[in-house]
């Protein structure tokens, strides 16, 4: 298995929902990355995982809680959005001490859209 | 300065025609380089990583100046599936496990 899955491929969420991104791998590998891409803009890095334990979190709003419940699941909670968090988020993972050789492995994205 | 810079073009050349494409960064200190391939609403897909003394996968070769701070792809008799933006990415901070990406260059493959 070589795959990235994030669930649900589409979501609209008014601003007053909760609602949760999911992602899983089954690579063994044991960082995970969150990544928020606006149209036309590159990747840009919010959370990272390293042994299930969050290691980076890029002065992300609390409204965005990351999740890491094992070492092949990640999640993203989503409370109390704006409009301006609508874009495509996207999970990404990598082998911990080999990443400079063989980068990240992405999933398809969850497309965000927030009323 | 941005830590990964491209220019974004787009790039629109005709079937056949060879495209070269550069990045800069701004950490000499950084060890990790690759080309990522993003298509229209898709998610970025690795293209190919770029070692030290260059490295060349098909009709795609990368190339690394580190004194220059420089990485550059070159492709090879293009097809129109090649249309696509082209990412670089860097390990841009020194110390810091995660991925920094430049903004990327649009390329357009005409027939």
């Amino acid at each position: 298995d070589t795959e990235v899955t994030q669930t649900p491929k589409h979501l609209v969420m008014g601003m007053t929902n909760k609602k949760s991104l999911k992602c899983e791998q089954h690579m063994g590998h044991r960082a995970m990355y969150w990544y928020k891409q606006k149209a036309k803009k590159p990747p840009e890095l919010m959370f990272v995982y390293s042994y299930e334990k969050l290691s980076i979190n890029e002065s992300v709003p609390s409204r965005f809680s990351p999740e890491c419940p094992n070492s092949s699941l990640l999640n993203l909670h989503l409370h109390a959005l704006q409009p301006e968090d609508s874009a495509l988020y996207l999970c990404a993972s990598s082998q911990q001490d080999r990443d400079y050789l063989y980068g990240y492995t992405f999933g398809s994205g969850t497309r965000l859209t927030v009323v | 300065r941005k830590e990964v810079e491209q220019d974004p073009g787009p790039f629109n050349v005709p079937e056949g025609a060879t495209v070269a494409f550069n990045c800069t960064y701004s950490n000499s200190a950084s060890q990790s380089f690759f080309w990522y391939r993003q298509d229209c609403r898709k998610e970025p897909k690795l293209l190919m990583s770029v070692y030290s003394s260059g490295n060349e996968d098909g009709r795609f070769t990368a190339q690394l100046n580190r004194a220059s701070q420089y990485i550059s792809l070159l492709i090879r008799d293009s097809k129109l599936s090649d249309s696509a933006t082209y990412l670089c990415v860097v390990n841009a901070e020194t110390g810091r496990r995660a991925l920094t990406f430049g903004s990327g260059t649009r390329l357009q493959v005409q027939p």
